[in-house]
């Protein structure tokens, strides 16, 4: 089984709103991804999450804040957006800690419209 | 630097044709590659990855890829496109210079099969 679940799958918000994208992953993976993408784009790399501890920030604004409450599930908590952040949010995760040979598996995402 | 280039924007075939989608990479060192495949408003879905040994590298749906080293490739082929095979392809490498998992993508490729 290589299922990553996300939720919610679509979200609107306002640039005032605090929200949050849940993602959860139970094949005992031990490294978590959070990825941006824009429309027909390739996916940006966000946040990196290591035996449950933040090992990447690709310099992300601090209107994203990335959680990671235990193994198996990793959060995004959004807050004051801006309408370019409009976007399909990814998470993956991978077995170990993210080594090189690893593969990362990707759910269905989050898409999110701040208005 | 690192980089990873897909220099067709779109591919059309017709089905049950052969299928490739292009993909050159730039690596200092060994390259780990990777071939994902995006349905519209889904996530992306892993097909195969070659790390090291045979040339001829076979994965999910069909679909196979060959290492090229002299000519630094890993083109994406399937003997015989299904309509199905039409979505969004990424190719990937690993960014061996950080720590963390990082996948360096492609711009993507579009490939259409018409009945």
């Amino acid at each position: 089984d290589t299922e990553v679940t996300q939720t919610p799958k679509h979200l609107v918000m306002g640039m005032t709103n605090k929200k949050s994208l849940k993602c959860e992953q139970h094949m005992g993976h031990r490294a978590m991804y959070w990825y941006k993408q824009k429309a027909k784009k390739p996916p940006e790399l966000m946040f990196v999450y290591s035996y449950e501890k933040l090992s990447i920030n690709e310099s992300v604004p601090s209107r994203f804040s990335p959680e990671c409450p235990n193994s198996s599930l990793l959060n995004l908590h959004l807050h004051a957006l801006q309408p370019e952040d409009s976007a399909l949010y990814l998470c993956a995760s991978s077995q170990g800690s993210g080594g090189s040979q690893e593969t990362q598996y990707f759910g269905p995402g989050t898409r999110l419209l701040v208005l | 630097a690192q980089s990873v280039a897909q220099p067709e924007d779109q591919v059309n075939v017709a089905e049950g044709n052969p299928l490739t989608v292009k993909c050159t990479y730039s690596v200092s060192g060994n390259p780990y590659l990777f071939w994902y495949v995006q349905y519209p408003n889904r996530g992306l879905q892993f097909l195969l990855k070659y790390i090291t040994g045979d040339n001829l590298v076979k994965g999910s749906y069909g679909f196979e890829a060959e290492f090229n080293k002299s000519q630094t490739s890993f083109h994406l082929k399937k003997p015989s496109a299904l309509v199905s095979d039409s979505a969004l392809y990424f190719c990937a490498v690993r960014d061996l210079y950080r720590q963390g998992g990082k996948l360096i993508f492609g711009q993507g490729t579009e490939l259409s099969v018409k009945p």
